[in-house]
């Protein structure tokens, strides 16, 4: 079946360094992948997407990968701040079909 | 500001009582979504609709009852809930394709 599911559910990380959100999906169709944060009291806002057809792609202080032939995404995020905390959701849809997938989530703490 | 509009943003009600969720978008979109948000769990997707007809209706009991009256409101009738049914509602809204949907903060829903 479908899946998109993240390889670690907590992240903790120092103020000023890099971190890494991992993401493994398993539909092969799937030609287009999202990105988005959600902090408390709040809905997924929209960091950055990318389609099958890149490898990588940079927003500001944002860059995300996409390895298609393990089926893996990654959200890097520079020089981690407080705002950064959050709850950070991969998402994949397809050409042929009309949903979006979810993943289930990854909390990112930022430790000051 | 995010462009998708919810109220309420907390509602508690009784399990026999009527209620309505609405949501409101003014970013020229013609899909309009509703998900379902529990604890622990990654965001269910209950309805979609494109162009004001429904394109999905992902199993959800007769109890959620939505309707759309134009592109840019969506609203989500409940009545008879149960205590299971106590999560946040999500509202987003897309252009058609490869797009990134736009969410509102959701409505905190409380079933006693």
């Amino acid at each position: 079946g479908e899946s998109v599911g993240l390889h670690l559910p907590t992240l903790s990380v120092q103020e000023g360094d890099n971190s890494i959100i991992n993401c493994a999906y398993s539909n092969s169709a799937s030609d287009y992948f999202i990105w988005y944060k959600q902090e408390s009291g709040k809905g997924p806002q929209f960091i950055i997407d990318i389609r099958s057809n890149m490898d990588k792609r940079q927003g500001q202080r944002v860059t995300v990968l996409l390895n298609k032939t393990v089926k893996h995404l990654s959200l890097q995020i520079a020089a981690t701040q407080p705002g950064d905390s959050a709850v950070y959701f991969c998402a994949e849809k397809g050409t042929s079909y009309d949903k979006v997938i979810f993943g289930p989530g990854t909390s990112l703490s930022v430790i000051p | 500001e995010t462009g998708v509009t919810q109220t309420p943003r907390h509602l508690v009600m009784g399990m026999t009582n009527k209620k309505s969720l609405k949501c409101e978008q003014h970013l020229g979109h013609n899909a309009m979504y509703w998900y379902k948000q529990s604890a622990k769990k990654p965001l269910e997707l209950m309805f979609v609709y494109n162009f004001k007809e429904q394109t999905e209706n992902n199993s959800v009991p007769s109890r959620f009852s939505p309707e759309c009256p134009n592109s840019s409101h969506l609203f989500l009738h409940l009545h008879t809930l149960q205590p299971e049914d106590s999560a946040l509602y999500l509202c987003a809204s897309s252009l058609p394709g490869l797009q990134p949907q736009h969410f509102g903060d959701g409505t905190r829903l409380s079933i006693l």
